[in-house]
């Protein structure tokens, strides 16, 4: 069985210092792992996706994650956070042709 | 990107009817759409997966005939709650796989809100 567990429902960092938001998975067998930030009243929006190509993964808006199989992780981070940046943030594992959601964690940036 | 819409965006109604919520995929044809409820501080939770022209697949504990989902064309699917009760108030999004890109590609609506007195 696959599923994803994103360890801070909440994370508060100032405008201008990075962002770490964290993501940890479970899984048979190589997993395709994505991010996904969803802004009040928007759809949701693909940030990134890791398919086993690289471990090191670059998406949108300066975010970047990478696959790291021995801890079983798939950290979201970006090096300086702007206001535009507050958002939910969903990392996703993809089972067959279904995507499970972890319980998502709220960006906060303070001025 | 590819662009989906969810109408209404928020719906309130009485308990006892029934609400239709309409998936629209407006710049692509989408053979598979996906929806999901997304309850208050929770993960969003698939309930089914509906493929055009046939039945959809629901997730285990979703009632299909509580849940009715009809895909007559390959640019929308509708999400029909019954006789809609208090429990059912939450956060409706629908999801379209482009058949071009990889399985692992969905695009979402913005979501509907429905909220049952």
């Amino acid at each position: 069985a696959q599923s994803v567990t994103q360890l801070d429902s909440h994370v508060s960092v100032s405008e201008g210092t990075p962002v770490l938001l964290r993501c940890n998975y479970s899984s048979s067998y190589s997993p395709s792992l994505f991010w996904y930030v969803q802004h009040p009243n928007k759809g949701l929006q693909l940030l990134l996706k890791y398919t086993s190509a690289a471990t090191l993964v670059k998406g949108i808006n300066g975010f970047e994650a990478e696959f790291k199989k021995s801890e079983t992780s798939f950290h979201l981070t970006k090096p300086s956070a702007h206001m535009s940046d507050a958002a939910e943030y969903f990392c996703v594992v993809r089972r067959d042709d279904k995507i499970i959601f972890g319980k998502g964690t709220r960006l906060h940036i303070l001025p | 990107g590819a662009v989906v819409s969810q109408h209404p965006s928020r719906v309130i109604c009485k308990s006892g009817t029934s609400v239709k919520i309409e998936c629209r995929s407006l710049d692509f044809q989408a053979t598979t759409m996906f929806w999901y409820r997304q309850f208050p501080k929770q993960s969003l939770m698939l309930m089914a997966t509906s493929n055009e022209g046939s039945k959809a697949t629901y997730e285990q504990g979703v009632e299909k005939d509580k849940f009715l989902i009809n895909h007559a064309s390959l640019t929308l699917s509708t999400l029909t709650v019954t006789s809609a009760h208090p429990e059912d108030s939450s956060f409706y999004i629908c999801s379209a796989r482009v058949p071009s890109l990889s399985t692992d590609t969905q695009y979402f609506g913005p979501g509907t809100r429905l909220t049952v007195l």
